[in-house]
């Protein structure tokens, strides 16, 4: 089973606009993080925002806010007031144990290519 | 700043070539990984490493190798480079503890090399 799934393959969204890229995780692990990167098409991978299961509140990180939903195993990336450098292609990560300190690896969704229409 | 660099950017070889691709990183970390990227299919973990001379298998080792003889460098191994090796490949660093707990266990990834297996 696919421990994270991205559905949208492609999202658009015009200037200015908020935009919401889903992202479910699947783990029986009670301790474990999520991430969103950002990748432009340089290829570089640009961290955007961290969430912890055990966080009582939704991580935020600028125009950035994840929308934690913990019992639908869901944490989707709100992105407000969208801007043409935010097309990118965005990932969902999970890391599973992560009070324990080991080299536990991130598993990645398929991503999803957002296009900023201007 | 972190910095991970990889040796190449772009790199062409032959169907058979043992193939050389570094990762070096600045900034002390213990853990590094290697992945690689395919359309749709997002990251997939081929090797990481915790420590010096230490190394563990990732989701799909099969046909790489990796070399770590100094904590700084990572090297992956293609002893037989093989068209289906064709892909984007991501070298990345995270140290065991995270001073910024907002992004605990963030990896820091280098711009990637896009290898062409002809």
């Amino acid at each position: 089973a696919q421990k994270i799934t991205q559905t949208q393959p492609g999202m658009f969204v015009q200037e200015k606009e908020a935009v919401t890229l889903d992202c479910t995780y699947d783990t029986s692990d009670p301790s474990y993080g999520l991430f969103w990167y950002k990748q432009p098409s340089s290829g570089e991978m640009i961290f955007l925002i961290y969430q912890g299961s055990y966080d009582q509140q939704n991580a935020t990180e600028g125009r950035y806010s994840l929308n934690f939903q913990k019992a639908r195993k869901s944490a989707n990336l709100v992105i407000s007031a969208s801007q043409l450098g935010d097309s990118a292609m965005y990932f969902c990560a999970m890391r599973e144990g992560i009070r324990s300190g080991s080299a536990r690896q991130l598993t990645f969704g398929s991503g999803t290519q957002l296009t900023v229409l201007p | 700043d972190v910095k991970v660099t990889q040796s190449s950017r772009y790199l062409v070889k032959r169907t058979g070539e043992k193939v050389f691709l570094e990762c070096v990183q600045d900034m002390d970390h213990e853990n590094m990984f290697w992945y690689r990227q395919d359309p749709g299919l997002g990251l997939r973990l081929i090797y990481f490493s915790y420590d010096v001379k230490m190394k563990e298998k990732g989701d799909i080792p099969e046909g790489y190798s990796v070399s770590r003889e100094k904590k700084e460098r990572f090297s992956l191994i293609l002893e037989s480079a093989s068209t289906n090796q064709t892909s984007m490949y991501l070298c990345a660093s995270r140290p065991t503890k995270q001073m910024d707990r907002g992004r605990s266990d963030t990896q820091y990834f280098g711009p990637g090399t896009r290898l062409t297996v002809l």
